[in-house]
């Protein structure tokens, strides 16, 4: 079962800031916050992960809590190439290649 | 080189045929995947190679039969399908970061 809880969509106007949160209250101390999307009809993209301090790359910035029970993926200046279902995904990395488990994730509509 | 291929892009069968999926990517990845999906359902795991042994079968039907002929290419055999085993099949490989995965654009799979 996924570990993760998100709302199920999302709209946010185009070259806006898309901040979608996700609850993972039950994260372990080893776990990592893993983000990754699916742009309709191809396959899920890695993101951007995290353990307790924010990171950034060129795609997006994530910002975790200090409790690590939830997060936030920031995508600075939303296009409309970015509407897709985002996943939230914990993990424990190094622990024997684990699957990813997905669960529903968000589905974020950029609007023109 | 990060990208992983599929092929065939898009595949019909009947009940009675044997046919198979191909997947291969020359990251140095010693892991592999199977996912399936079903429409606007998330991805889920079917089988994971760790240095090309299987490593997990989540309980898949044995008339899906995966094989791992070297590092770079993994293949799923399918054989007596049925009409709801019609589905977008991904494959994806990782590295070091498990949850780091990279995924093919995918099969889409009607069974007819």
């Amino acid at each position: 079962d996924a570990k993760t809880t998100q709302p199920p969509s999302m709209d946010c106007a185009e070259g806006r800031a898309a901040n979608l949160p996700c609850n993972h209250s039950t994260v372990s101390g080893n776990e990592y916050v893993y983000w990754y999307r699916q742009i309709h009809s191809q396959g899920p993209q890695y993101i951007i992960h995290g353990l307790k301090n924010n990171e950034t790359n060129e795609m997006a910035s994530l910002i975790i809590t200090e409790d690590r029970k939830s997060s936030t993926l920031i995508l600075p200046h939303a296009t409309l190439r970015d509407t897709a279902v985002y996943y939230c995904i914990v993990l424990a990395p190094n622990s024997g290649n684990t699957p990813l488990v997905f669960g529903k994730g968000t589905r974020l509509s950029v609007i023109a | 080189d990060t990208e992983v291929t599929q092929t065939p892009k898009h595949l019909v069968m009947g009940m009675t045929n044997k046919k198979s999926l191909k997947c291969e990517q020359h990251m140095g990845h010693r892991a592999m995947y199977w996912y399936k999906q079903k429409a606007k359902k998330p991805p889920e795991l079917m089988f994971v190679y760790s240095y090309e042994k299987l490593s997990i079968n989540e309980s898949v039907p044995s008339r899906f039969s995966p094989e791992c002929p070297n590092s770079s290419l993994l293949n799923l055999h399918l054989h007596a399908l049925q009409p709801e085993d019609s589905a977008l099949y991904l494959c994806a490989s990782s590295q070091e970061s498990p949850g780091e995965q990279y995924f093919g654009p995918g099969t889409r799979l009607t069974v007819t």
